[in-house]
């Protein structure tokens, strides 16, 4: 089983629309969480991190089911400027090691 | 929010030369880098963890000869692909952990090598 895993999509949503995104994660022992967007031919930016309480930003809504090792993403009403690929990540641990990325799943929001 | 610099954002060169790709840390200090790799239309690949004063640890697959990492400084790693070849054409990105922001990652801005 892949430390995380994303469906790869894409979802093609109209502008307006909500979408939202799944991830499961493997490592019942991973600490924290995150989800990145990378723009085509861009690198990874933090979109947001994500808490066992769920958190807001905007239009965006990060959850986190630890009992589920479940993360979810929710868009509210998708602009063009949403199209991107969205990556679940995962610390699996403190210190020095790297974060574990998903393989992201890709939005386009067609006007 | 923390910032990470690459350089230079996009390289060409000949089969069999190598390359430098700097990697700085601009408003903090970070022990631990790390350097991906990304195909067109692939997923991001980790290739090594730099450490400072320490030898980069390699993900299994990675040549530590083909790919020389340096990070000789809380603010500096460096990755040099050494006698480039056409399937080295790939995007290089390096990223940073500022471990007072919870341990957020920070990407640069990526290098795009194309080995003729």
């Amino acid at each position: 089983r892949k430390e995380v895993e994303q469906d790869p999509g894409p979802f093609n949503v109209p502008e307006g629309a909500t979408v939202a995104f799944n991830c499961t994660y493997s490592n019942s022992a991973s600490q924290s969480f995150f989800w990145y967007r990378q723009d085509c031919r861009k690198e990874p930016k933090l979109l947001m991190s994500v808490y066992s309480s769920g958190n807001e930003d905007g239009r965006f809504t990060a959850q986190l089911n630890r009992a589920s090792q479940y993360i979810s993403l929710l868009i509210r009403d998708s602009k063009l400027s949403d199209s991107a690929t969205y990556l679940c990540v995962v610390n699996t641990n403190s210190g020095n090691t790297p974060l574990v990325f998903g393989k992201g799943t890709r939005l386009s929001v067609i006007a | 929010g923390a910032v990470v610099s690459q350089h230079p954002s996009r390289v060409i060169c000949k089969s069999g030369t190598s390359v430098k790709i700097e990697c700085r840390s601009l408003d903090f200090q970070a022990t631990t880098m790390f350097w991906y790799r990304q195909f067109p239309k692939k997923s991001l690949m980790l290739m090594a963890t730099s450490n400072e004063g320490s030898k980069a640890t390699y993900e299994q697959g990675v040549e530590k000869d083909k790919f020389l990492i340096n990070h000789a400084s809380l603010t500096l790693s460096t990755l040099t692909v050494t006698s480039a070849h056409p399937e080295d054409s790939s995007f290089y990105i390096c990223s940073a952990r500022d471990q007072s922001l919870q341990e957020t990652q920070y990407f640069g801005p990526g290098t795009r090598l194309l080995v003729l």
